[in-house]
């Protein structure tokens, strides 16, 4: 049962455009969302995160969205560079208290020059 | 601030023998931290929550015999490989929830460690 749903395994953006990268989830008790980077053979980075009781999370050039009532969030990056190639988790908290992080399959963007 | 490190950063041991990994909070203190591990080309898997003091609770079909883990102080968390096999190898990667956060659980992780048992 995956709860938390990253549905494009790859996306390719060219440098300057924007790259979006979507992820969905179930469990509607989820109240907390957050966005990884993460390289090979390196640890998750955090990006950014939402709370439920917002809908839009800005900073720099990250700017995550949280439509609750579609069960949808996205991360929007603008403008995408080469060093934002690598794989995005989306990660999900909440869940009765729960503090484990419930993540996603990963999205691998890559930036053309 | 929030920086979480790994020792080592990779080892390889032979089947058989016990290989421990340190997860440090560098500049904050967690009450609560976590393991994961990751296969090739898949998500993170959650292994188990470690909470200072107390004992570590695990995920389902995650042997707590094999995986020993030990939350001694506030700062440092560390997974113990007991009887290490060639499928025991992967990366693993710790992480620490940061409390100044909030109510919200922001984790950040180690740099992980990259085991391969011979």
């Amino acid at each position: 049962d995956q709860q938390v749903k990253q549905n494009s395994p790859s996306l390719s953006v060219q440098e300057g455009r924007i790259s979006i990268l979507n992820c969905d989830y179930t469990n509607s008790m989820f109240d907390y969302f957050l966005w990884y980077k993460k390289y090979p053979a390196e640890g998750p980075t955090f990006l950014i995160s939402i709370s439920s009781i917002k809908d839009k999370n800005e900073d720099g050039r990250f700017t995550v969205f949280l439509n609750k009532s579609a069960k949808h969030l996205s991360l929007h990056i603008v403008p995408s560079q080469p060093g934002d190639s690598a794989v995005y988790f989306c990660a999900a908290s909440g869940d009765q208290g729960a503090q484990k992080l419930v993540f996603g399959q990963g999205t691998r963007l890559t930036i053309n020059p | 601030g929030a920086v979480v490190s790994q020792h080592p950063s990779w080892v390889i041991c032979k089947s058989g023998t016990s290989v421990k990994i340190e997860c440090r909070s560098l500049d904050f203190q967690a009450t609560t931290m976590f393991w994961y591990r990751q296969f090739p080309k898949q998500s993170l898997m959650l292994m188990a929550t470690s909470n200072e003091g107390s004992k570590a609770t695990y995920e389902q079909g995650v042997e707590k015999d094999k995986f020993l883990i030990n939350h001694a102080s506030l700062t440092l968390s560390t997974l113990t490989v007991t009887s290490a096999h060639p499928e025991d190898s992967s990366f693993y990667i710790c992480s620490a929830r940061d409390r100044r956060t909030g109510v919200y659980d922001t984790q950040y992780f180690g740099p992980g460690t990259r085991l391969t048992v011979l």
